[in-house]
């Protein structure tokens, strides 16, 4: 089946630094793929539609020059969560739809970013 | 946008026991309504999914319905496991027009005792 790779798994940063976050998807190519946002016993919430070759749609509430992502390839997209704070601190879980019109999404496993 | 919501937020049952949870959306124009477990720390797993053009789909001990009319559309487990601790997220899409984008609803803690 799809699978997609995410990492890192988990990274500590310290406050004002960015930290690059990489969506890959290993057997199939991705042209949309989704960040979503998960706080802890909270759902996923979505960020932000990353389109290859295009710029990435971001949800209301979302700031762009904050979470920058970059779909270069059909098999890989980053968020950069840029000048990081504490309130950043999440689970941040990326999807890759596999498949034009299949609706199926494929999850990563996930970074755990914490902010200090 | 589209607003997917989900109860219970917790649910406790016995092993053997049935389980079901429901949720609502609010936009008619949603044709794609997928069902995730998440266990702690891992990712979300599609255990489910329906279509529009459909009423009921089964896979074994787990089935979906889906009432358009309504807007709501359920998941049920049957003779439940411990296994199937987790927690359980709706979803929803419109397909093509929002890029197949899933919107979440809060989510279910299952909690099946021995």
């Amino acid at each position: 089946g799809a699978v997609v790779s995410q990492h890192p798994s988990w990274v500590i940063c310290k406050s004002g630094t960015s930290v690059k976050i990489e969506c890959r998807s290993l057997d199939f190519q991705a042209t949309t793929m989704f960040w979503y946002r998960q706080f802890p016993k909270q759902s996923l919430m979505l960020m932000a539609t990353s389109n290859e070759g295009s710029k990435a749609t971001y949800e209301q509430g979302v700031e762009k020059d904050k979470f920058l992502i970059n779909h270069a390839s059909l098999t890989l997209s980053t968020l950069t969560v840029t000048s990081a704070h504490p309130e950043d601190s999440s689970f941040y879980i990326c999807s890759a739809l596999e498949g034009t019109g299949a609706n199926v999404l494929t999850f990563g496993a996930g970074s755990r970013l914490t902010v200090l | 946008g589209e607003n997917v919501e989900q109860h219970p937020s917790t649910l406790s049952v016995q092993e053997g026991d049935s389980a079901v949870i429901k949720c609502t959306y609010s936009d008619s124009a949603s044709n794609y309504f997928p069902w995730y477990k998440q266990e702690l720390g891992k990712r979300p797993q599609l255990i489910i999914d329906i279509r529009s053009n459909v009423g009921e789909k089964k896979d074994q001990r787990i089935a979906v319905t889906l009432n358009k009319t309504a807007k709501h559309f359920s998941l049920h487990i049957t003779e439940t496991q411990p296994e199937d601790s987790a927690v359980y997220f709706c979803a929803a899409s419109k397909g093509t027009n929002s890029g197949y984008a899933l919107n979440f609803g809060k989510g279910t803690s299952l909690l099946v005792t021995p």
